[in-house]
């Protein structure tokens, strides 16, 4: 099935960096979430996103629906060591309904 | 809040065995899904049910069937487990037309042996 691109695959950094991530298809989105997943735990759903160009914000969280539909990126602001976790993109494709096609994931550690 | 339960966070089987991996939400959503989830794949769908007594198959329904005789309840079900099931499964659940937003449960890790 079809796949997005999410990359980096993994980030170590310091406490109070910035953090950039980002996925890329081939294919257009009409719809991109992106979801945190803490370790021995279900994904939790951080941001959605409905609409090209959109911006949206959580907290230290921005992220934004590219203007091709083709991508999304998600920053993540002064990381502090809560932010660990794997993070993942989800879009849909249109016309698939409710189906999530997922990113493989960047997992970010945060050292003090 | 949504609250979407696993039955199991872990299980061992063994190879051969029928294995039912079972998922509960509380909130009357109409879709529930079931996902596998492998280091470096990210999750991929398995099944899913737009509502009671549906089904369709995902992008890797094969070795899984599923059942939904309840709103709140879908069953995954492992006929014959093989080694190469071993995995995380996620079920989510998603009220039908809330812009695609779905919850998930907390997972159960399989081995099978």
């Amino acid at each position: 099935g079809q796949q997005l691109n999410q990359s980096p695959q993994s980030m170590f950094i310091q406490e109070g960096e910035d953090v950039s991530m980002n996925c890329t298809s081939s294919s257009i989105f009409n719809t991109w979430l992106w979801y945190k997943q803490d370790p021995g735990e279900g994904p939790v759903l951080l941001i959605a996103l409905y609409k090209a160009g959109e911006l949206t914000s959580n907290g230290r969280l921005t992220a934004q629906f590219g203007i091709t539909r083709k991508d999304s990126f998600l920053n993540i602001s002064a990381s502090i060591p809560s932010d660990v976790g794997i993070y993942f993109c989800a879009g849909v494709l249109p016309g698939t309904a409710s189906k999530l096609t997922f990113g493989t994931g960047t997992r970010l550690q945060v050292t003090l | 809040d949504v609250k979407v339960t696993q039955s199991s966070r872990y299980l061992v089987k063994r190879t051969g065995e029928k294995v039912f991996l079972e998922c509960v939400q509380d909130m009357d959503h109409e879709n529930m899904f079931w996902y596998r989830q492998d280091p470096g794949l990210g999750l991929r769908l398995i099944y899913f049910s737009y509502d009671v007594k549906m089904k369709e198959k995902g992008d890797i329904p094969e070795g899984y069937s599923v059942s939904r005789e309840k709103k709140e309840r879908f069953s995954l079900i492992l006929e014959s487990a093989s080694t190469n099931q071993t995995s995380m499964y996620l079920c989510a659940s998603r009220r039908q037309g809330a812009k695609n937003i779905q919850y998930f449960g907390a997972g159960t890790r399989l081995s099978v042996l």
